[in-house]
């Protein structure tokens, strides 16, 4: 089942606009990542932010999180065309008693357009 | 050397046939994970490897689903008895259990069609 719900489902920019996406979850977790897939091919990794973080960048990337909220948001600064894909946040949840070893739960994905 | 590799990368059957899916991790990734994608969806858990050993199977659907990592590098995903609603991408990850090392690199992926 999947655990976080995206949104917007579907955004439609201009390249060198920003592209704010959001996630929110369910369960207490670990971290939370983003992904990124083109179309036809696999999940790239783009960032990880643990649960005693509140903020993180990489690049033009830049992550919130807010556990108290359970929720998170990837922003992505001055968009190109490539920046084109789906984006999934992915959250490694605590597991009662166990110790995690990193199964994600993803959510459902949000399409991202930029046009030149 | 390079990353998480999957054949055949597309795989086309018919209803009732069975059909066995490859990963290669990569090189010394102790923990491995199959996922299932279903167009439009984000990927599900379906089972994990550390090593040899296949410590959780939670996200198989059914029994007509098994797979194997017998000597702790490659593993394969066989589905018997293949149904449609088996259509979907089969993604590979594998990563490092070592703390900060966590990131889970991704194949590109089996896309299966069943007729």
């Amino acid at each position: 089942s999947q655990q976080g719900e995206e949104d917007p489902q579907a955004l439609s920019i201009q390249e060198g606009e920003n592209a704010t996406m959001n996630c929110s979850y369910k369960t207490s977790i670990n971290n939370l990542q983003w992904y990124r897939q083109n179309s036809g091919r696999g999940l790239v990794h783009l960032i990880l932010i643990r649960s005693n973080e509140r903020e993180k960048h990489s690049g033009r990337l830049r992550v919130t999180l807010d556990t108290s909220k359970k929720s998170s948001s990837l922003l992505i600064t001055a968009s190109r065309a490539a920046d084109t894909a789906s984006y999934f946040c992915a959250t490694e949840n605590v597991w009662a008693g166990g110790t995690s070893y990193g199964k994600l739960t993803f959510g459902q994905g949000t399409i991202l357009t930029v046009h030149p | 050397g390079a990353g998480v590799s999957q054949s055949p990368r597309y795989k086309v059957a018919k209803r009732g046939q069975d059909v066995a899916l490859r990963c290669d991790p990569i090189s010394g990734h102790v923990s491995l994970f199959w996922y299932q994608q279903a167009l439009g969806q984000g990927p599900e858990f379906l089972t994990y490897f550390q090593n040899e050993a296949q410590l959780d199977k939670s996200g198989l659907p059914s029994d007509r689903f098994f797979a194997e990592r017998p000597e702790g590098s490659v593993s394969t995903l066989k589905i018997q008895r293949t149904q449609q609603e088996d259509s979907a991408v089969y993604l590979c990850a594998s990563s490092s259990l070592l703390r900060g090392k966590e990131t889970q690199y991704f194949g590109p992926g089996t896309r299966l069609l069943v007729l």
